[in-house]
């Protein structure tokens, strides 16, 4: 499984403030997904970080909230912009490795907005 | 869009006893995978189904994909404490990106 790391692991943050979010994995995989997990919910994709061009957001989620990074095949941000409480969740990245569908997760961001 | 559903949300079991996860989809799927997320960790994958029909066991746990490729389910025999936490399945269809289920949170008192 690829091992996939995350920073910061927890960060409280004042309204109207924003924080990015860190992703490294540990060998070259293909696809990189950012997903949201609200509190006791399940996962929320946000968008699929795209090396090199701009990331493709699901239907809820824009750039100009959650702008997002590739800049290689191995790690990507993902930034909350002008937070406010309702944005307090679990930020999970996540990767597949070359030629296969599994995607492992990162241990995940624990967000709180005051 | 697609929509993966699961049942039950919660499930409350005695040490011993079986459980079972079900998951539906509204779309046929190319492939779906399960997780488990321990409480107050990150989603761990558990197995990826593929084949229609396909049943695939590990130690106590029996999954199984139906042969439309819409539905699956998670069986675990004879429950153990270390069980607990949340089942999620998730969805694969044309793309990489997953669907998860709601998941359904398992309990298992001694």
């Amino acid at each position: 499984s690829a091992v996939i790391s995350q920073k910061p692991s927890r960060d409280i943050c004042q309204r109207g403030t924003s924080l990015t979010i860190q992703c490294q994995v540990d060998s070259q995989v293909t696809m990189m997904f950012w997903y949201r997990q609200q509190p006791g919910q399940s996962l929320t994709l946000i968008a699929t970080a795209n090396q090199g061009s701009e990331a493709t957001y699901e239907s809820g989620f824009v750039i100009d909230k959650f702008p997002i990074s590739r800049p290689n095949l191995t790690f990507s941000t993902l930034t909350v912009s002008n937070m406010s409480p309702e944005d307090s969740s679990i930020y999970l990245c996540s990767a597949n490795r070359v030629s296969t569908d599994t995607q492992y997760f990162g241990p995940g961001t624990r967000l709180t907005v005051l | 869009g697609q929509q993966v559903m699961q049942i039950p949300q919660y499930q409350h079991v005695q040490e011993g006893e079986d459980f079972t996860t079900y998951c539906n989809s509204s779309t046929t799927l190319s492939n779906i995978q399960w997780y488990k997320q321990r409480p107050g960790g990150h989603p761990v994958f558990l197995i990826q189904l593929v084949k229609s029909g396909e049943v695939k066991k590990q130690k106590r746990l029996t999954f199984q994909f139906g042969e439309a490729k819409k539905n699956s389910s998670l069986h675990i025999t004879a429950t153990q404490t270390t069980d607990v936490g949340t089942y999620f399945c998730a969805g694969q269809g044309s793309g990489y990106a997953l669907n998860f289920g709601k998941g359904t949170s398992l309990l298992v008192t001694p």
